[in-house]
């Protein structure tokens, strides 16, 4: 049963380029978490979503950051138009519906994306 | 307010040493309190976690001490190795809310020297 699986591992793209990140959770979890991490820091949640649903992106920047998990294939966060600040790891988590209630969830390994 | 402190940042100690880190926590309305430890270019890996009805949990030579009326917690390495070397994250979140976001602290980069 592989774990959480995020590709790419690095990313990097000029100023101004899309950056698409994949997750693909783990085999029989619904629900997908995604955070970011900046050098030296801890993680901030962004976003939240089950299957075709977005339950909560309270920690989406409001422009430029989309997110989805659609029915079939992995959760996809868009980065639009990049500036540097957006340089970070950007890590996902999944769980299952039991694990959702409480009992810690399953990270990647993250992509790490430099703009430049 | 959703902030969790950590401290400190940085903590060299020696090999069979024991390493704490505190964290703090101001909304009451945390019921789960986890510790993540990352290696450098890894993901976080979950490594004991705390519900406030008790107030320690050991796991190994992993302790979690939990104190509800201070509103703080902290973790404790026993007999630390230098496999421990890594940063660690304590978290918290809240049973009622949905989806079950966790609230990172700032981190503590833990050094076990041999």
């Amino acid at each position: 049963n592989a774990g959480v699986m995020q590709n790419p591992r690095h990313l990097v793209r000029r100023r101004g380029q899309e950056a698409r990140l994949r997750c693909s959770p783990m085999k029989g979890h619904s629900h997908v978490y995604w955070y970011r991490q900046l050098p030296e820091e801890g993680l901030k949640f962004m976003v939240y979503l089950q299957k075709e649903n977005i339950i909560d992106e309270s920690g989406m920047p409001k422009e430029r950051f989309s997110a989805e998990f659609p029915k079939e294939g992995p959760s996809i966060l868009r980065i639009q138009q990049v500036v540097r600040g957006d340089s970070a790891a950007y890590f996902c988590a999944s769980s299952s519906d039991m694990d959702s209630i409480g009992y810690g969830y399953t990270f990647g390994s993250g992509t790490r994306l430099t703009v430049v | 307010q959703q902030q969790v402190k950590q401290s400190p940042q940085s903590l060299i100690v020696q090999k069979g040493g024991i390493s704490i880190i505190n964290c703090a926590y101001e909304n009451t309305a945390f019921d789960y309190f986890p510790w993540y430890q990352q290696f450098p270019g890894k993901g976080p890996a979950l490594l004991i976690a705390i519900r406030p009805d008790v107030s320690e949990k050991k796991e190994g030579r992993f302790t979690i001490s939990f104190n509800k009326s201070a509103k703080q917690f902290s973790l404790h390495i026993m007999d630390s190795q230098p496999g421990d070397s890594a940063t660690y994250f304590c978290a918290a979140s809240s049973y009622k809310a949905a989806g079950n976001k966790l609230t990172f602290g700032g981190g503590t980069r833990v050094l076990v020297k041999p």
